[in-house]
């Protein structure tokens, strides 16, 4: 089975704070996703990644970055936290194929 | 725009029931269709995709149905469980290997 794992299921930060999210896979997926989900908005996709050291920005990237420096690992990075990214955070991976995606339990991120 | 919809936010349904859990989109074009689970607390877990060739595929107690004619995309879950209480979502393929997102529909169990 495919094993996405995020290294914390509860996160907790104060504004202005740098954060780090991290991702792995055990599949040697090359596509890596991270999303945040709001009640009622669904998935947004931040960023996503088809190969080490290669980014593209997804639908809300505004206030996030990314690091793929190995091929199981994607990061997330808020460079200066602020309360409006409190959400839970999805990281995915996916075969070359491209779908489907397979998801962690996600990192429940609070801006005080 | 390109859009997944869900028709209803919340679905209840009494327990060993059947399920049908709609979905609409509005881009054509779209060729791949993929129906997610997610329980309270974890994320997304693939239930069963399928592509514009195809109407209907079935896999254990899902059936994904595909009206490519006005555009509606369903789930059916056969007897349903109480395990099966959670929130779906669909999803449809977008630009590259993005996927685009419904808001999700809760299925509540009723014993």
């Amino acid at each position: 089975d495919v094993k996405v794992t995020q290294s914390s299921r509860y996160l907790v930060k104060r504004t202005g704070e740098k954060v780090f999210l991290e991702c792995v896979q055990d599949m040697d997926h090359e596509n890596m996703f991270w999303y945040r989900q709001d009640p009622g908005l669904g998935l947004r996709l931040i960023y996503f990644s088809y190969d080490v050291k290669m980014k593209e920005k997804g639908d809300i990237p505004e206030g996030y970055s990314v690091s793929r420096e190995k091929k199981e690992r994607f990061s997330l990075i808020l460079e200066s936290a602020s309360t409006n990214q409190t959400s839970m955070y999805l990281c995915a991976s996916s075969n070359p194929g491209g779908q489907p995606q397979h998801f962690g339990d996600g990192t429940r991120l609070s801006i005080l | 725009g390109e859009s997944v919809g869900l028709h209803l936010p919340t679905l209840s349904v009494q327990e060993g029931d059947n399920s049908i859990i709609n979905c609409a989109y509005s881009n054509s074009a779209s060729d791949y269709f993929i129906w997610y689970k997610q329980e309270s607390g974890k994320g997304p877990q693939f239930i069963i995709d399928i592509r514009s060739n195809m109407d209907k595929r079935q896999g254990q107690r899902v059936t994904v149905l595909l009206n490519k004619t006005v555009k509606h995309l369903s789930l059916q879950i056969a007897a349903t469980q109480p395990g099966d209480s959670a929130v779906y979502f669909c999803a449809r393929d977008g630009v590259g290997y993005q996927l685009i997102w419904g808001a999700g529909t809760k299925l509540i169990i009723k014993p």
